[in-house]
């Protein structure tokens, strides 16, 4: 069973606006979140986390918000640059880390 | 500070044969995860050790996976014999202290391409 599902495996930005990418969970029990970024070649790396309890979390350019009742998370990244560009992971913090399938986020000059 | 160190980075064999990854964490980290990537999918735990103690290895397939963290630093990670399904980008993190992920991030080493023919 997906327990963290990140539905579009692709997204495409210009420069400068705002790139919003998605997550769901299904467990009820995760009471933490975190996202990876990924570049070609390299493992993840650990980029904002939000807790079960807040919903927000800013760090710059990333902020993070969490909506328990609808399960559901989102990272935006404002302004976007083309060094954003690479795979972006959810991860839920339940017995385990559990991870979404990724999202490749494009951003364009 | 050293990041987490991987070798191979990549690895060809075919069905049936043996293979071995290691894995050298940051210096001082007490918890180590190994992880299997399959193209298209996010990571998935294999293993988490916490200094040389198995924490989880529910995941693992025992019956041709085996690892070992023996003196609590470095570890490997055997696969024995391999399948065409376990072609994958193999993983391994550490983090500093307890091992629970909401409190202690997890640093990933680039990881281990493995290619089953």
């Amino acid at each position: 069973d997906q327990q963290v599902k990140q539905n579009s495996p692709s997204l495409s930005v210009q420069e400068g606006r705002i790139s919003i990418l998605n997550c769901d969970y299904t467990n009820s029990m995760f009471d933490y979140f975190l996202w990876y970024k990924k570049y070609p070649a390299e493992g993840p790396t650990f980029l904002i986390s939000i807790s079960s309890i807040k919903d927000k979390n800013e760090d710059g350019r990333f902020t993070v918000f969490l909506n328990k009742s609808a399960k559901h998370l989102s990272l935006h990244i404002v302004p976007s640059q083309p060094g954003d560009s690479a795979v972006y992971f959810c991860a839920a913090v339940g017995s385990r880390l559990t991870f979404g399938e990724g999202t490749q986020l494009t951003v364009n000059p | 500070e050293a990041g987490v160190a991987q070798s191979p980075r990549y690895k060809i064999i075919e069905k049936r044969q043996s293979v071995a990854f290691w894995c050298n964490p940051i210096s001082g980290h007490a918890t180590l995860y190994w992880y299997q990537q399959i193209l298209g999918q996010g990571p998935k735990l294999l293993i988490q050790f916490q200094n040389n103690g198995v924490v989880d290895d529910s995941q693992l397939p025992k019956d041709r996976f085996s690892a070992e963290r023996l003196k609590g630093v470095d570890s490997t990670l055997k696969i024995q014999p391999a399948k065409l399904e376990d072609s994958a980008v193999y993983l391994c993190a550490s983090s500093p202290v307890s091992g629970r992920a909401g409190d202690d991030i997890q640093y990933f080493g680039a990881g281990t391409r493995l290619s089953v023919l």
